[in-house]
């Protein structure tokens, strides 16, 4: 189990341009989530995929923000036509879900964002 | 919807002093509550967690209460140490029809 990797680490782009961030969650796990996280604040869900299917997505910050997870495994999280609002750090966590409740997230290091 | 609110940090205390970080929500039913915690320049980690109305989470000589009557889910620790220095957050869900939603998080400092 090497825990939750989230590349690249730094993005620095220039406004108007695409971005694209990649999570891998830990093998066994069924759910992925992603968030934004700024500064002094706590992470804001973005949206959650369980397996392959995205549950929730109406928290997506704009129609600019989209996310796959197409085979189940890792997910990318893409960014069109950036703003400097959209800098943040991005963060992915995984769980697995198998009945019951309070089934805890495990967080990866994040993709900081920065648009210039 | 729902919310979590945490108290304003900095929290500044001496080693072996007692910690408390209070937490509320808001939200319908009763859905399961969360500490996390993040050392400096590493991610967010569970720290522990509840399910239902009166349990009690703990991990690492911290403990916290679900309260359903005063939608409260405090962090305390007895004896804190320079090494718990990091910021923690209190969080609901998910689970069920539960979006996941966090604090604000709280800085702790502890000197020696």
């Amino acid at each position: 189990d090497t825990g939750v990797s989230q590349n690249p680490r730094h993005k620095i782009t220039k406004r108007g341009q695409n971005v694209t961030f990649r999570c891998d969650p830990i093998s066994e796990h069924n759910r992925l989530y992603w968030y934004r996280q700024t500064l002094g604040q706590g992470p804001e869900f973005l949206t959650y995929f369980q397996n392959e299917a995205q549950l929730e997505k109406s928290r997506l910050l704009s129609d600019r923000f989209s996310a796959e997870r197409p085979k189940g495994s890792f997910s990318t999280l893409e960014i069109q036509r950036t703003e400097q609002g959209d800098s943040a750090m991005y963060l992915c966590a995984s769980s697995f879900l198998a009945g019951g409740r309070g089934h805890e997230q495990y967080f990866g290091p994040g993709t900081r964002l920065t648009v210039t | 919807g729902d919310s979590v609110t945490q108290m304003e940090g900095p929290v500044t205390l001496s080693e072996e002093a007692f910690l408390t970080i209070n937490c509320t929500y808001t939200a319908t039913g009763y859905p399961s509550l969360f500490w996390y915690v993040q050392y400096p320049g590493e991610g967010l980690q569970l720290l522990l967690k509840a399910t239902k109305a009166d349990d009690k989470g703990s991990n690492k000589g911290f403990e916290a209460t679900y309260r359903k009557e005063t939608t409260s889910f405090h962090l305390e620790k007895g004896s804190v140490q320079v090494s718990d220095s990091a910021v923690y957050f209190c969080a609901l869900g998910p689970g069920g029809s539960y979006i996941p939603t966090f604090g604000r998080g709280t800085s702790l400092i502890v000197h020696p």
